[in-house]
């Protein structure tokens, strides 16, 4: 089956600090990824759609100069959480789009602001 | 009304019991259907497709579905306490560039 992955799945950083997430599909291409938070309890939130060689669509609400977006080639997309505060701490997960539209979550990274 | 509408549950069966889970969705252009299992901490991982009405098995699992009533569900047939996990409906639409909308999950309990 097809598989994504992220790196690192567990970071802690400091208020004011920026911190990089990798999204990765290992074994097949992905034109678009898809970047999304998610709270204790609550639902996926959408966050922006990603797609190889263009500016990230982001929702309604999410400030894109605090998460930058980069998609780099078909196999990987980065998110940026810039100038990170304690209220951005959540379950950062990605996915990836195969040609059959079917969409593959990677395991997620969980963030800590301190 | 909400794009995508799941029973919140919780939804508790006894083990070797089926679950029954529902999801209807709002817009009728809706083209592809996915069951997402979701364990708590844990990212959502894909555990069935839909896209043209009726039934599709994959093991314990049947997916249902029926465009005229805008309907889809899951069945898991021989619950095991592994099965215990929130199920999330997504529905792709074109109108929503392809975007997956997310029902708010059905969170299932198999006691043993």
């Amino acid at each position: 089956g097809a598989v994504v992955s992220q790196h690192p799945s567990r970071v802690i950083c400091k208020s004011g600090t920026s911190v990089k997430i990798e999204c990765r599909s290992l074994d097949f291409q992905a034109t678009t990824m898809f970047w999304y938070r998610q709270f204790p309890k609550q639902s996926l939130m959408l966050m922006a759609t990603s797609n190889e060689g263009s500016k990230a669509t982001y929702e309604q609400g999410v400030e894109k100069d605090k998460f930058l977006i980069n998609h780099a080639s078909l196999t990987l997309s980065t998110l940026t959480v810039t100038s990170a505060h304690p209220e951005d701490s959540s379950f950062y997960i990605c996915s990836a789009r195969d040609i059959a539209n079917e969409q593959y979550f990677g395991p997620g990274t969980r963030l800590t602001v301190t | 009304q909400k794009e995508v509408e799941q029973n919140s549950g919780p939804l508790s069966v006894p083990e070797g019991a089926i679950a029954s889970l529902n999801c209807t969705y709002s817009d009728r252009g809706s083209q592809s259907f996915f069951w997402y299992r979701q364990y708590s901490g844990k990212s959502p991982e894909l555990i069935m497709s839909i896209y043209s009405n009726g039934d599709k098995e994959d093991g314990r699992f049947t997916a249902q579905l029926n465009k005229a009533s805008q309907y889809v569900s899951l069945l898991i047939r021989d619950s095991q306490p592994s099965d215990s996990a929130t199920y999330l409906c997504a529905v792709l639409r074109i109108s929503n560039d392809y975007k997956l909308s997310f029902g708010a999950g059905t969170t299932v309990t198999v006691r043993a």
